[in-house]
């Protein structure tokens, strides 16, 4: 099984520069997200879906769009790369949270993204 | 707002002993709670899911408890060896499907 796939793993971009992080599942899972993870500052979250067509912002959303046409595809849009953009993305997915009970979360492998 | 405290930060051990990971949190109505590995330059690989129902879980070598009334979850691997050398983050779900994750601990373990 792929599980969560994330490209391209590597980028650098200049400043003003627009690119999509791509992000897949092949698990059916309801629920995919967005985090960023910088030193000293651990996972922070971006954005949020938990189904096709629902998209909400996390704690970092500014900078960044998303889209979810799809169950499968959550793409993550850097409108205008700035250097404070700079950062490994991390795309992450999971079965719909029902109440008193779980799910195991997935992490694609990352993408390190540079912004000069 | 949950706040999710992991100590400590950092930790070195020889190998073999056994070690405790510790995380704190600080609202109790959490539905699950997980443990994860990262290793550098790598993805976060889950270890261990625990229910608010349960008070632990095994795999292996680990086992991870909960005590929600506390706001703890500790993280405890038996024999430690340098493949286990990652760092060790633990995230709390109170049900918003947001989980909250903790900053990590990094550990490293020499031969």
């Amino acid at each position: 099984n792929a599980g969560v796939t994330q490209t391209p793993k590597f980028q650098v971009l200049k400043t003003g520069q627009s690119m999509t992080l791509q992000c897949a599942q092949d698990m059916n899972h309801e629920y995919m997200s967005w985090y960023r993870q910088d030193p000293g500052m651990g996972l922070r979250l971006i954005h949020y879906s938990v189904g096709a067509g629902i998209t909400d912002q996390g704690e970092v959303p500014n900078g960044y769009n998303v889209s979810r046409s799809t169950t499968e595809d959550f793409p993550l849009r850097l409108l205008s790369a700035a250097p404070s953009q700079t950062s490994v993305y991390f795309c992450a997915s999971s079965k719909r949270q029902d109440p008193g009970s779980g799910n195991t979360i997935y992490f694609g492998e990352g993408s390190w993204l540079t912004v000069v | 707002k949950q706040e999710v405290t992991q100590i400590p930060a950092a930790l070195s051990v020889p190998e073999g002993e056994n070690l405790v990971l510790n995380c704190s949190f600080t609202d109790s109505a959490i539905y699950n709670l997980q443990w994860f590995r990262q290793d550098p330059g790598k993805g976060l690989t889950s270890l261990l899911l625990i229910q608010s129902s349960q008070r632990e879980q095994t795999s292996g070598r680990l086992n991870a408890s909960l005590d929600k009334s506390s706001g703890r979850s500790t993280l405890y691997i038996a024999a430690s060896q340098p493949g286990d050398s990652a760092t060790y983050l633990c995230a709390v779900n109170g049900g918003s499907y947001i989980p909250t994750f903790g900053r990590g601990t990094s550990l490293i373990v020499h031969p």
